[in-house]
């Protein structure tokens, strides 16, 4: 298995420009789960989903959306960049139905907004 | 609002030493608590998870203690090897369904010393 894949790896945006992160799991989780994490700091969850076709907000959805049309894939889109929008974005995924609901990380895409 | 926090930001130790780090979180009605490595310019690795109803996790060199009614979590490191050498985060799930009840500490930065 591949586990949590994503790309790009890297990524300058100027203002105002719209971008999609993909992000691919192949372990047949329910769930998925898109990050950001800025320097120094932990994580932040921007959007999560259950299910295919079932999306909901995290702590920090502004200027972000999701959709979630098959099991595998969970894309993050940014619609108008900004520069506070500058971080490294981790994508994760865990089995829901599992007791621990131990959740998987990809690589990160470290995007830059100028 | 549960809130998580590492302190020391930023450890340093001689090679061969044992070392803990600590993890505490506000709300003891957690789900379970997660210990992720996360080495420069890369994705997070779990290390270990443990459960509400348990009080320890080990795995070869690492053992991860939970009271969850005094809110705190340690992660001890034996024998320490410069190869450990990385940013160690804690991640407390509040329930266990709900995505957007997952938070992560700062972390603290590891470094070990030859």
């Amino acid at each position: 298995n591949a586990g949590v894949t994503q790309t790009p790896k890297f990524r300058i945006l100027k203002i105002g420009q719209s971008m999609t992160l993909q992000c691919t799991q192949d372990m047949n989780h329910n769930y998925m789960y898109w990050y950001r994490q800025d320097p120094g700091m932990g994580l932040k969850l921007i959007y999560y989903s259950v299910g295919a076709g079932i999306t909901d907000k995290g702590e920090v959805p502004n200027g972000y959306n999701v959709s979630r049309s098959t099991t595998e894939d969970f894309p993050l889109r940014l619609e108008l960049a900004a520069p506070s929008q500058t971080s490294v974005y981790f994508c994760a995924s865990s089995d829901g139905t599992a007791a621990d609901n131990e959740q998987f990380f990809g690589p990160g895409t470290r995007l830059t907004v100028l | 609002k549960q809130e998580v926090t590492q302190i020391p930001a930023a450890l340093s130790v001689p090679e061969g030493e044992n070392l803990v780090l600590n993890c505490s979180f506000t709300d003891s009605a957690i789900y379970n608590l997660q210990w992720f490595r996360q080495d420069p310019g890369k994705g997070l690795t779990s290390l270990l998870l443990i459960q509400s109803s348990q009080r320890e996790q080990t795995s070869g060199r690492l053992n991860a203690s939970l009271d969850k009614s005094s809110g705190r979590s340690t992660l001890y490191i034996a024998a320490s090897q410069p190869g450990d050498s990385a940013t160690y985060l804690c991640a407390v799930r509040g329930s266990a369904s709900s995505a957007s009840k997952i938070i992560f500490g700062s972390g603290t930065r590891l470094s070990i010393r030859p």
